[in-house]
């Protein structure tokens, strides 16, 4: 099914641990970011990406690290989990340009929790 | 940065009625996308509609980007309509979708 995946669905991780969250897209989208959900508050961008190779800063980069080496992945690196970044994590993409059928696809989410 | 403000916060609405979400937005915008929450967490993109009016059966989107507001109407609600409404917006010059603060929506049968 063409789509967003992201994985894992749920994670428990330790302060100071490090991981990355996985997200693939299928759609030849260019356009690709991450966003974090708080309990009762709307989507925060973290980082995001125009194509391959290119990413840039969001609302809330501190913390995390990212990279676009192909156009289907776009990995969430933590690299030093903190219980402040317990939060859902949602990656989107969509097409650079709108056209027909634009809009932002988003994956089910990552549930983290740093204890 | 841009303000993006959603209302009312919460709305609960009987099966059948009509409503009318609101988001108001402090800067001209390239793009404007209306997006619903499902009680799972489920993100679905409902519009992109930047300017003018679109219609998805018991729903429609209007935005006058002018006066820097958009509305998305929902028309004889369905339980199935609970959740969150989201309006994300898209500042001139920059390639980041900023999302509102969104509207809690339960429709009881």
């Amino acid at each position: 099914n063409a789509g967003v995946t992201q994985t894992p669905k749920f994670q428990v991780l330790k302060t100071g641990q490090s991981m990355t969250l996985q997200c693939a897209q299928d759609m030849n989208h260019e356009y690709m970011s991450w966003y974090r959900q708080d309990p009762g508050m709307g989507l925060r961008l973290i980082h995001y990406s125009v194509g391959a190779g290119i990413t840039d800063q969001g609302e809330v980069p501190n913390g995390y690290n990212v990279s676009r080496s192909t156009t289907e992945d776009f990995p969430l690196r933590l690299l030093s989990a903190a219980p402040s970044q317990t939060s859902v994590y949602f990656c989107a993409s969509s097409y650079s340009a709108p056209g027909p059928n634009y809009g932002y696809t988003f994956g089910s989410g990552t549930r983290l929790t740093v204890v | 940065g841009i303000q993006v403000e959603q209302s009312p916060p919460d709305l609960i609405l009987q099966e059948g009625a009509n409503s009318t979400l609101r988001c108001n937005f402090s800067d001209s915008v390239n793009n404007l996308q209306w997006f619903h929450q499902n009680p799972w967490g489920q993100l679905i993109n409902l519009f992109y509609i930047p300017s003018g009016t679109k219609q998805n059966g018991r729903l429609s989107a209007t935005t006058v980007a002018t006066e820097r507001y958009s509305l998305l109407y929902i028309s004889s609600s369905q339980t199935t309509d609970s959740g969150v409404y989201f309006c994300a917006v898209e500042p001139r010059d920059t390639d980041k979708l900023i999302f509102g603060t969104g509207t809690r929506l339960q429709v009881f049968p």
